[in-house]
């Protein structure tokens, strides 16, 4: 079965551009969560889809976008990219979706942005 | 609110010692607690999860103890090897924020031979 797959494993981008990352959940499963990965923040939540609905949303500004298509792969979106945006973001593919925790996310292996 | 409080790294150990790696943690609700493994380049991996308290979560020889009384989650190994070094991440997710993850902020782990 693959796994949570991620695209573009790594990219450059100039201060001001914008970024689309893209995501492909392991196959059955309909919710899909971002993660900014950085050495001084470390993990940390930026949004959660599922059935093309966004349900959670953590603290990040609002050149930070997302959506998720009816087969359940989702894009973030990035625009007028900062230096700090130079992170790398993890997709995480989840079975469930429920008030009840202990649904387990499984990650890709992420996309490293760099920001110039 | 919620958050994850984890030991600090880096941690050097020889092959074959014991491991511990504190984690703590704050949380409304019912939360459940996770052990994710980052090895170099790599997403994370679940290493073991526990649901509820008293459960205990194990695998590849690592076991950690949901102790809802000190609010804590310590991963232990009795014998560390090489091929185990990589940042473990504690996280929780609490029962009101669905697949909202909170993680620590990583315990760098360093086997040698």
């Amino acid at each position: 079965k693959a796994g949570v797959t991620q695209t573009p494993r790594y990219l450059i981008k100039t201060r001001g551009q914008q970024v689309t990352l893209s995501c492909s959940p392991i196959s059955g499963h309909r919710s899909v969560s971002w993660y900014q990965q950085t050495p001084g923040q470390g993990l940390q939540f930026l949004f959660e889809y599922f059935s093309e609905t966004q349900r959670n949303k953590g603290n990040f500004p609002g050149r930070f976008s997302g959506r998720q298509f009816s087969n359940s792969r989702s894009e973030m979106n990035v625009s007028t990219l900062e230096l700090g945006d130079s992170a790398l973001y993890l997709c995480a593919s989840s079975l469930v979706v429920g008030v009840n925790s202990g649904n387990t996310i499984y990650f890709g292996e992420g996309s490293w942005l760099t920001v110039v | 609110g919620n958050s994850v409080t984890q030991m600090e790294g880096p941690v050097t150990l020889s092959e074959e010692a014991f491991l511990t790696i504190n984690c703590t943690y704050t949380a409304t609700g019912y939360p459940s607690l996770f052990w994710y493994v980052q090895y170099p380049g790599e997403g994370l991996q679940l290493l073991l999860k526990a649901t509820k308290a008293d459960d205990k979560g194990s695998n590849k020889g690592f076991e950690a103890t949901y102790r809802k009384e000190t609010t804590s989650f310590h991963l232990e190994k009795g014998s560390v090897q090489v091929s185990d070094s990589a940042v473990y991440f504690c996280a929780l997710s609490a029962s009101n924020t669905g697949n909202q993850f909170y993680f620590g902020t990583g315990t760098s782990l360093t086997v040698i031979p």
